[in-house]
Order: C-alpha cells, then structure tokens, then sequence
C-alpha cells in the first residue's frame, strides 16, 4: 500500500522569503501523479501544483515550484516571495494511475507567514 | 463555473442518529469522491461515485454508503452515528473518473456529533 509522510508538521517563513515543505512517499508503481494541496483556515481545499511520475521536468506555477526525485521518492514544495495569503495547511497527495483513482494524503504542515 | 458546493455546512447531531450530507459537483463532471477529515486520522478516503456506480471504497464500516444520481449529484449517509464520527467531510468532484483528472474540493460539511 502507498504511504504519504510529511515530517514537518508545522513551519514558519517570514513574508517575502523562501520556505520548502518536504514529502516523501512509498510506492512500488512506476507511474502515478503526486499533489500539494493548500487548506487555508476557510476550509476549502485548493491544488496547488501537481506531477506525472513521468515526467522529469520539475512542475512550476507561478511562486510555487516542486522538487521531485522520483528514485529518492521525495517531493518537496518550494513557495517562493511568501505572501501572507500563502499561511494555511499544505498537504502532499498520492494518486495511482491504475483504477482506484483515491487520493492518498500525507498528515499536512501548518505554513506560518510572518509579518 | 460554479464550484462544489456541498450542503449542509455545518451540522449537530446526536448518538445514535443518522445523517446525510450532499455534494452537487462542478457542472460536467461526473465522478464524486468523499473523504473524511480528522485530527487524528488526518484525510481518509470513503467512496467515490462515477456515472451513479459507486467503483472504489475506503476503509470504513458500512454505517458509511452512499449514493449518486443521475445529475451527478451525490449524497453520503452516516447511519447510528458515533462520536468517532466527528469531522469534516470533503467532496470532490472531477471530470472523468481517471487519476489524469484533477479534483476539484467542495468547502466541506462540518459534522458535530455529541
């Protein structure tokens, strides 16, 4: 079965840095997608980048960016220029690409921004 | 594009009692998935409904079912209710029923069981 750890449960950037939040994961597949999601306080949960195992190429968008090394199993989420909007819980999901489409979810890291 | 919307938001309920919850999915799409959300247990998967056949569950009792229309729409029941059963319950709503397609999350249905 497939395991999502996210070790960092709670982090803290000050506004306009740089901060990294870190996931790794077990699989034995070969091709699957791996997310981050955001939850902010309003609850609504809101993707935030997503990557093809297949793919080599980094995923990017706009202030957030992914490292993945598929060997190492690791995929962490670099958000560039914190903005205060960014403080909310960030979680890192799994997602076969066979037929049980379920999301697998890491326990998630409080983001802080401060001031 | 309306977004997920689920009803109701919030929720009281006793022991013992039972509940439904409903998700109505972004026009279009026709998969629903449900999950669980706890402090303790974190994000865990219940069920998901694609073309109104329920085609993958998650690890929990059959107290848990649910259903899914023809419009897409899909409903969660929670019969004799347990205080384990505290949560918030998120839908989430995709195109096809295929791991390509990204999900898209309803605000949640906030369920309080005393």
């Amino acid at each position: 079965a497939q395991t999502v750890t996210q070790s960092q449960p709670e982090m803290s950037v000050q506004e306009a840095e740089t901060v990294t939040l870190s996931c790794t994961y077990d699989t034995s597949e070969s091709d699957y997608y791996l997310f981050w999601y955001k939850q902010p306080p309003s609850r609504q949960m809101i993707l935030v980048i997503r990557q093809e195992a297949y793919k080599q190429q980094n995923a990017t968008e706009n202030r957030f960016s992914v490292n993945f090394q598929k060997a190492a199993k690791s995929f962490s989420l670099k958000i560039s220029d914190s903005q205060l909007g960014d403080a909310a819980m960030y979680f890192c999901a799994y997602r076969s690409v066979d037929s049980n489409y379920q999301l697998i979810w890491g326990a998630g890291t409080k983001l802080i921004i401060k001031p | 594009k309306a977004g997920v919307t689920q009803t109701p938001r919030y929720l009281i309920k006793t022991r013992g009692q039972q509940v439904t919850l409903s998700c109505s999915p972004i026009s279009g799409h026709r998969s629903v998935s449900w999950y669980q959300q706890t402090p303790g247990q974190g994000l865990q998967f219940l069920f998901e409904y694609f073309s109104e056949t329920q085609r993958n569950k998650g690890n929990f009792p059959g107290r848990f079912s649910g259903r899914q229309f023809s419009n897409s729409r899909s409903e969660m029941n929670v019969s004799t209710l347990e205080l384990g059963d505290s949560a918030l319950y998120l839908c989430a709503s995709s195109l096809e029923a295929a791991s390509s397609y990204e999900q898209y999350f309803g605000p949640g249905t906030r369920l309080t069981v005393t």
